[in-house]
Formats: structure tokens, C-alpha cells, sequence
């Protein structure tokens, strides 16, 4: 059972408009939340975090928004940029537990 | 400059050998971890270690072993016991309190 969702394999957004990307969650007790980035062939790096006690993060162009009644979190990237082309992954943890990966989305930011 | 390196990162082997993966950090972590990733499948935790010597089971740790004699090393060992190792594999270190994982920068296995 995939506690961590990422329902769209892939989405396509024009360079200078905002890229969305969706995570869901099963888990009601994960109360910590990362974004990933990773090009082929690469380690994942770190984008972005938020806590359960929060409801939005921001750092630059990237906002991450946490909804916890609906075990929902999104990665807003404005405006989105060709280097932003990637697969991104979305992780969740229990506090003391390992962390859990959504199967990541594919963005393909077209000039 | 602090990080985690990963070694080698392609390697070759004929089916029924086994092959270690180094996995190295110089961030004075706790725990650090292996994972696989398969194309549409994310990342699948094989092993975690919060503490030198001493290692526990992912997901899919049957056809691995690990060891953590040291705090800065945590070698993955695919053996022939594993059904289908080619895939690529990540190395990854957190601070036992909390923040982020740190990743290597992976390491292709492939098995002819």
C-alpha cells in the first residue's frame, strides 16, 4: 500500500508560468515533508521542507503548501525555468521513522 | 567541502557475482541509508544504520547486505542471491534529530 502518492507521472509547463505539482498522503501521523529534485543520473537534491505545524514554506521561487485535513501537500515553482525540468519526489516521515517516497512526477519546463 | 561520495559510479558485473558499492560521508552523520530506484517506482529503502554496528532492514533487503564498521563508511553488497539488481542505486545520511537527507550521487549497476 503506497502511503505516498504522486498521481501525475508527468506534467508539461511553459518557461515563466507556475508549475504545480501534487503529493498525497495516507498517513495522518507523517508531520514532516520534503520536495526532491533529480536529473538522470544524479543523487536527489534537497528543495524544500515543511512541518505539520505549518501551512506554507517558502524559499525563492519554490512554496510548499501543506493541507492536513486533506493529507495533501503541493511544490509551487513561479515562475518555472527550463533548468527546472527534472523529476521531483515528494517524501513524508513520522518523527523517529525513515522516511517515505511518493513515486515522483516528471516536469518538463518547455521554453 | 562536506558531502557523500559514492563509488563507482557505473559498474558492469556478470550475473551470479556479487559487487560492493561504496558509500562514504564526511558530514559527522548518524544514520545513513541505502536506496534503489527503478524507472516509475521512487526511491525503496534497502538498509538503514542509526549507529555504527549496527544495521536494520528496509523494504527490500533480501539479496543485500551491508556492514557499518565506521561512522563515515556504509559499503552495500548486491549478491547473487538477488534476483534483480540492475538498477541505480543511493547512498544517504541525516542527523539522527532531524532535517533533510543528504544523497550521494548514486551509483548504475548493471548485470549482464
Amino acid at each position: 500500500d503506497q502511503q505516498v502518492k504522486q498521481n501525475s507521472p508527468s506534467l508539461s509547463v511553459q518557461e515563466g508560468r507556475i508549475s504545480i505539482l501534487n503529493c498525497d498522503y495516507t498517513n495522518s501521523m507523517f508531520d514532516y515533508f520534503l520536495w526532491y529534485k533529480k536529473y538522470p543520473a544524479e543523487g536527489p537534491t534537497f528543495l524544500i521542507s515543511i512541518s505539520s505545524i505549518k501551512d506554507k514554506n517558502e524559499d525563492g521561487r519554490f512554496t510548499v503548501f501543506l493541507n492536513k485535513s486533506a493529507k495533501h501537500l503541493s511544490l509551487h515553482i513561479v515562475p518555472s525555468q527550463p533548468g527546472d525540468s527534472a523529476v521531483y519526489f515528494c517524501a513524508a516521515r513520522k518523527y523517529g521513522q525513515n522516511f517515505v517516497f511518493g513515486p515522483g512526477t516528471r516536469l518538463s519546463v518547455l521554453p | 567541502d562536506g558531502g557523500i561520495t559514492q563509488s563507482p559510479k557505473y559498474l558492469f558485473r556478470k550475473e551470479g557475482q556479487n559487487v560492493t558499492l561504496s558509500c562514504e560521508q564526511n558530514l559527522n552523520h548518524d544514520a545513513m541509508y541505502w536506496y534503489r530506484q527503478d524507472p516509475g517506482q521512487g526511491l525503496r529503502l534497502i538498509y538503514y544504520s542509526q549507529i555504527v554496528n549496527d544495521f536494520q532492514k528496509g523494504d527490500i533487503a533480501e539479496g543485500y547486505s551491508v556492514s557499518r564498521e565506521k561512522k563515515e563508511s556504509f559499503p552495500l553488497t548486491v549478491t547473487s542471491a538477488q534476483k534483480n539488481p540492475t538498477a541505480f542505486y543511493l547512498c544517504a545520511s541525516l542527523q539522527v534529530r532531524g532535517g533533510e537527507l543528504f544523497f550521494g550521487e548514486g551509483s548504475r549497476l548493471t548485470v549482464l
